[in-house]
């Protein structure tokens, strides 16, 4: 069965400063792998999307994220982060194309930004 | 406009009694889920529907019933039978077999007093 892990439950950075969100996996095959991110009582807006190809995925709003099979990860980086990146952002892995069930989420990792 | 609408925002309810959460899309997309989402727990999968008038069971089905009489309608059903309904709601859809990518309704907080 697939899972995913983000061992970040809370991160704290400072506005203009580096992040990276981790996330490991879990998946017999070739994932397909998500980085969601969702607003205090909102939605979940997709960021980026990993399916086959060059394994560095650029996305919305500057992030971006590295596949990388031999650690089974699909960490999300930013260079320098805006106050408005405040959120929570999941990561998720999907079985691959033709099953509707599809998604499996991590527990999310909730990013504070200071001034 | 195209896109997923969960109404309402917000609801409450009596425990005992049953409630219908309403997600609708206009993106002609096949497949539509429904999630529920505790703090510290992140998404868990309730029912999704690939066809008109066909569903499966998710990971906790227990206590919710679904429908699907319409491509564009999901509703969700929190019976009484649900020992802790009070949560936050997600609907998804997602479009034919290889687009592979679930987008999100904004969601419906329910609370039951």
């Amino acid at each position: 069965a697939q899972s995913v892990t983000q061992p970040d439950i809370h991160i704290t950075v400072s506005e203009g400063a580096s992040l990276e969100l981790r996330c490991n996996y879990s998946y017999g095959a070739t994932p397909y792998l998500f980085w969601y991110v969702q607003s205090p009582g909102q939605g979940l807006q997709l960021l980026l999307k990993y399916f086959s190809g060059d394994t560095l995925v650029q996305g919305i709003k500057g992030f971006e994220a590295e596949f990388k099979r031999s650690q089974s990860s699909f960490n999300l980086r930013k260079p320098s982060v805006h106050w408005s990146d405040a959120a929570e952002y999941f990561c998720a892995v999907g079985a691959p194309s033709g099953s509707a069930r599809q998604l499996t989420f991590g527990s999310g990792t909730q990013l504070t930004v200071l001034p | 406009d195209g896109g997923i609408t969960q109404s309402p925002k917000y609801l409450f309810r009596k425990e005992g009694q049953n409630v219908t959460l309403s997600c609708e899309q206009n993106l002609n997309h096949d497949a539509m889920y429904w999630y529920r989402q505790d703090p510290g727990q992140g998404l868990r999968l309730i029912y999704y529907s690939q066809i008109v008038n066909d569903f499966q069971k998710g990971d906790i089905a227990e206590g919710y019933s679904v429908s699907r009489e319409k491509k564009e309608s999901f509703p969700l059903t929190v019976t009484s039978a649900q020992k802790n309904p009070t949560a936050f709601y997600l609907c998804a859809t997602k479009g034919s077999i290889g687009t592979d990518t679930q987008y999100f309704g904004p969601g419906t907080r329910l609370t039951v007093l």
